[in-house]
């Protein structure tokens, strides 16, 4: 399993894009990444999706160089409401079992 | 689409206390899933299913079991509540061949 490292919090400002970054070193090569959005009292929430170069969505970019053993999540001119845990996930829910694992996440606190 | 929802929202229970938690889909999703979350924490697998009629265990199984007899329903037992149970308990599912979860709103469980 894939084991991803990625830091505990980071703090912005409203406006500012905001980029997370995660380590997945011993990413296999039919795992897929991806980055869930939890705001409290809620479930995870899917933001993107990758497996390499870049993806851009309406709301995020996921960035992911050649070697696949990092990527980074990039939030555009973030607001108040992106404040939230950021999950970053490596693995493939193909194969009859779930082989992904939830870390600690990233708590992004945007300020005014 | 009412997509994933939970019942019930929120539950007090005595140690020693059955009970049962449900989720339901109407997406005609094949997997289903159960996790839970401490706080601060991430989600932990406590077992899955790949279609009606089956199931398996996760990471964390102890002290709960599953059915799946319905595909748009997965429900988790708690045979015996312990203080350790404390959890907020997240349902999720997915489509065959698709590396998408969809996440319910969860279930909030408190053992004294």
């Amino acid at each position: 399993l894939a084991k991803t490292t990625q830091p505990i919090s980071m703090d912005s400002y409203e406006g500012q894009e905001v980029n997370i970054t995660c380590s997945h070193n011993n990413i296999a090569t039919n795992d897929y990444i991806t980055w869930y959005q939890q705001f409290p009292s809620q479930g995870p929430r899917f933001i993107i999706q990758g497996y390499k170069t870049k993806v851009t969505n309406e709301v995020a970019s996921l960035f992911i160089p050649a070697d696949r053993k990092s990527s980074t999540l990039s939030l555009p001119r973030v607001s108040l409401s992106d404040t939230a845990v950021y999950y970053c996930l490596v693995g493939t829910l193909s194969g009859g079992y779930n082989k992904l694992i939830f870390g600690a996440g990233t708590r992004l606190a945007v300020h005014p | 689409n009412a997509g994933v929802t939970q019942t019930p929202k929120f539950r007090v229970l005595k140690t020693g206390q059955s009970m049962t938690l449900l989720c339901a889909q109407d997406m005609n999703h094949e997997y289903m899933y159960w996790y839970r979350q401490d706080p601060g924490m991430g989600l932990r697998l406590i077992h899955y299913s790949v279609g009606e009629g089956t199931t398996a265990k996760g990471e964390v199984p102890d002290g709960y079991n599953v059915s799946r007899l319905k595909k748009q329903n997965f429900l988790l037992g708690l045979e015996s509540a312990a203080p350790s149970q404390t959890s907020v308990y997240f349902c999720a599912s997915h489509m065959l061949q698709q590396e998408t979860q969809y996440f319910g709103p969860g279930t909030r469980l408190l053992v004294l």
